[in-house]
């Protein structure tokens, strides 16, 4: 089983509508949770955290669920600024590595 | 928040010789910096780990000889792609990590990448 799973998608969506991800992680050990967002030919740029309690910023919510060892965002009245490739990210504790999914693809069509 | 800067951020040289890429944290000390590489409609790999004053710590399968990583301040760090062939060829990006605090580590940042192309 990969490290971290997410569905490559596209994810094509219409404006204004809602979309969600879900990404799964192998090691039950890991501590800290992150979606990152990155534009085509671009650096990967953090988006938010996961916290255990669910955490929202804006129009995106982000879940995580130790038991089933997976992760969710979800995004609000998207707009087409949010077409982008969403990066799940899973960091140890102790080694503190960073281990990146092979992200998401969104495209938000007008 | 903290800037990482990489330069070049687009190469292209022909198959046998070397490629330099500098990654420089701009606003604060880094002592520890990590290399990734990310090809088409793949996820970031990471390559290695370098600290400051030591040698760099290499992921499976990445060749030491070949990706020369060099962290000779607590500033910049450089990876040097030595014989590099097409398919070395990939978006190689730069990460830089604040020091610890109180026992945790600091914030990663993420330079904006260098695209490498082997001719």
């Amino acid at each position: 089983r990969k490290e971290v799973e997410q569905d490559p998608g596209p994810f094509n969506v219409p404006e204004g509508a809602t979309v969600a991800f879900n990404c799964t992680y192998s090691n039950s050990a890991s501590q800290s949770f992150f979606w990152y967002r990155q534009d085509c030919r671009k650096e990967p740029k953090l988006l938010m955290s996961v916290y255990s309690s669910g955490n929202e910023d804006g129009r995106f919510t982000a879940q995580l669920n130790r038991a089933s060892q997976y992760i969710s965002l979800l995004i609000r009245d998207s707009k087409l600024s949010d077409s982008a490739t969403y990066l799940c990210v899973v960091k140890g504790n102790r080694d503190d590595k960073i281990i990146f999914g092979k992200g998401t693809r969104l495209h938000i069509l007008p | 928040g903290a800037v990482v800067s990489q330069h070049p951020s687009r190469v292209i040289c022909k198959s046998g010789t070397s490629v330099k890429i500098e990654c420089r944290s701009l606003d604060f000390q880094a002592t520890t910096m990590f290399w990734y590489r990310q090809f088409p409609k793949q996820s970031l790999m990471l390559m290695a780990t370098s600290n400051e004053g030591s040698k760099a710590t290499y992921e499976q399968g990445v060749e030491k000889d070949k990706f020369l990583i060099n962290h000779a301040s607590l500033t910049l760090s450089t990876l040097t792609v030595t014989s590099a062939h097409p398919e070395d060829s990939s978006f190689y990006i730069c990460s830089a990590r604040e020091p610890q605090r109180g026992g945790r580590y600091g914030e990663q940042y993420f330079g904006p990448g260098t695209r490498l192309t082997v001719t």
